[in-house]
């Protein structure tokens, strides 16, 4: 059974970098049937979408984030990454990871999230 | 970006009854290969998104038959026959088409 599992800091201090990882279970993070994302939602708020990598290492991102955001893969582990610099408390949310399907190009599976908040 | 719009925000209904949601996006969502890239998510309380439906009209793995997507171009609807108890939540249309991959308001569907 697919699970995905986020892990961070909890809480971060202003202008710090912020380091998110999901860890992927039931499948594997090679798999060239699909891609891996990040997510967050801010406290009351829509989702919105952060970054995207595929398998062959390409990578799509939230143009509002600027250059602040860096996804990565760690096969070995089967997890992948989410790198923010210089967080401000605009950026206090929950953070999913997800797997997406390229066939039907949907998001089919969410993690249960991590609580990020930026707070001196 | 592609702006998605979503009506109404806030939806009572009455058990049994239907429900219809509508989602319009700033540009047509129909890619070359003839497909509408709309997905409909439900975030239940305290939950993640999860998918309904991807590809405008297709039912993600055990979704209810009682869950319907349609739409073409700039205008989506999601229709459940009939509401149940358990359907409660902010329902978002998503497009998918190019990134930044963006989301409606959302809508809150409530138990009257």
């Amino acid at each position: 059974q697919l699970q995905l599992q986020e892990s961070g800091p909890g809480v971060v201090r202003p202008a710090e970098p912020l380091s998110l990882s999901c860890s992927v279970s039931g499948a594997s993070i090679s798999s060239s049937n699909y891609a891996w994302a990040w997510f967050r939602q801010p406290p009351g708020k829509g989702p919105e979408w952060v970054a995207t990598i595929y398998n062959s290492g390409r990578t799509n991102y939230n143009p509002s984030l600027n250059s602040r955001v860096t996804i990565s893969v760690d096969t070995s582990k089967n997890q992948f990454s989410l790198n923010l610099n210089s967080v401000t408390a605009a950026d206090t949310a929950i953070y999913y990871c997800a797997r997406r399907r390229l066939a039907g190009t949907c998001f089919d599976f969410w993690g249960q999230g991590a609580l990020v908040t930026v707070s001196p | 970006d592609i702006v998605m719009t979503q009506s109404p925000l806030s939806l009572p209904v009455t058990p049994g009854e239907p429900a219809s949601i509508s989602c319009r996006s700033s540009q047509s969502l129909l890619h070359s290969n003839g497909h509408n890239y709309v997905d409909w998510y439900l975030q239940k309380p305290g939950q993640s998104p999860h998918l309904l439906i991807y590809l405008t009209s297709n039912r993600a793995s055990g979704v209810p038959d009682r869950f319907s997507g349609s739409g073409s171009g700039t205008d989506f609807t999601l229709k459940i026959s009939r509401v149940e108890a358990e359907d409660v939540g902010v329902y978002y249309c998503m497009q998918g088409l190019q990134p930044p991959y963006t989301f409606g308001q959302g809508t809150r569907l409530e138990i009257k």
